[in-house]
């Protein structure tokens, strides 16, 4: 089993709707986790840092963690074409670098 | 402040030739790493370096891959001789420290195509 598992999709939603990307991991000891943005033909971006469990907003992007379920979720609301990219989560124990899920392709349809 | 800066963008080039990936890293940065991207694989990390000092290379593909970091402002990625499974984007991502509560910052990448 990899540490890091995400659906490498692709997913294709119309504009507004509510995008629902998700990782699962492993590694109980995980506890700083990431989300990027992937352009194409650009590097990753950080997107979304959360420390531990539970949520954090950030305009129309939500980050939520599980711990319990290993299990880290980010919620794009009202989806723009603008969002189209990949993107990646990424996590740590704090004690080693991050480890990156292989990305999950969005495309938001006008 | 200037990002992540690596060069070239592209390379194009037959197998056999070696090729010189180039990275310098935010400024003041303690770690450096060095990734390649494939649809199959995703995001493999090959080697993170600390203070100039590779930490970790166990991701180096074979003994045909080598980089190094000879100041805190720059490092390289080679590939002697190059084959065209070496195709793939390869990117380099710097951060204040590699124990991964910081978030990495990554360049442009290389997009490299072995012929």
């Amino acid at each position: 089993q990899k540490e890091v598992e995400q659906d490498p999709g692709p997913l294709s939603v119309p504009e507004g709707a509510i995008v629902s990307l998700n990782c699962t991991y492993s590694n109980s000891a995980f506890q700083y986790f990431m989300w990027y943005r992937q352009y194409s033909r650009k590097g990753p971006e950080l997107l979304m840092y959360t420390y531990s469990s539970g949520n954090k907003e950030d305009g129309r992007f939500t980050a939520q963690v599980d711990k319990s379920s290993k299990y880290i979720s980010l919620f794009i609301r009202d989806s723009q074409p603008s969002d189209s990219a990949t993107y990646l989560c990424a996590m740590s124990s704090g004690n080693t670098p991050l480890v990156f899920g292989k990305g999950t392709r969005l495309s938001v349809i006008a | 402040d200037a990002g992540v800066i690596q060069s070239p963008r592209h390379e194009v080039t037959e197998m056999g030739q070696e090729v010189t990936l180039r990275c310098k890293p935010i400024s003041g940065h303690n770690s450096l790493f060095w990734y390649r991207q494939t649809m199959m694989r995703g995001l493999e990390l090959l080697i993170y370096f600390n203070n100039n000092v590779p930490i970790d290379d166990s991701g180096m593909p074979e003994d045909r891959f080598s980089a190094k970091m000879p100041n805190a402002s720059f490092s390289t990625l080679k590939i002697q001789p190059s084959e065209p499974r070496d195709s793939a984007v390869y990117f380099c991502a710097s951060t204040l420290f590699s124990e991964g509560k910081q978030p990495q910052h990554f360049g442009d990448g290389t997009r490299l195509s072995i012929l």
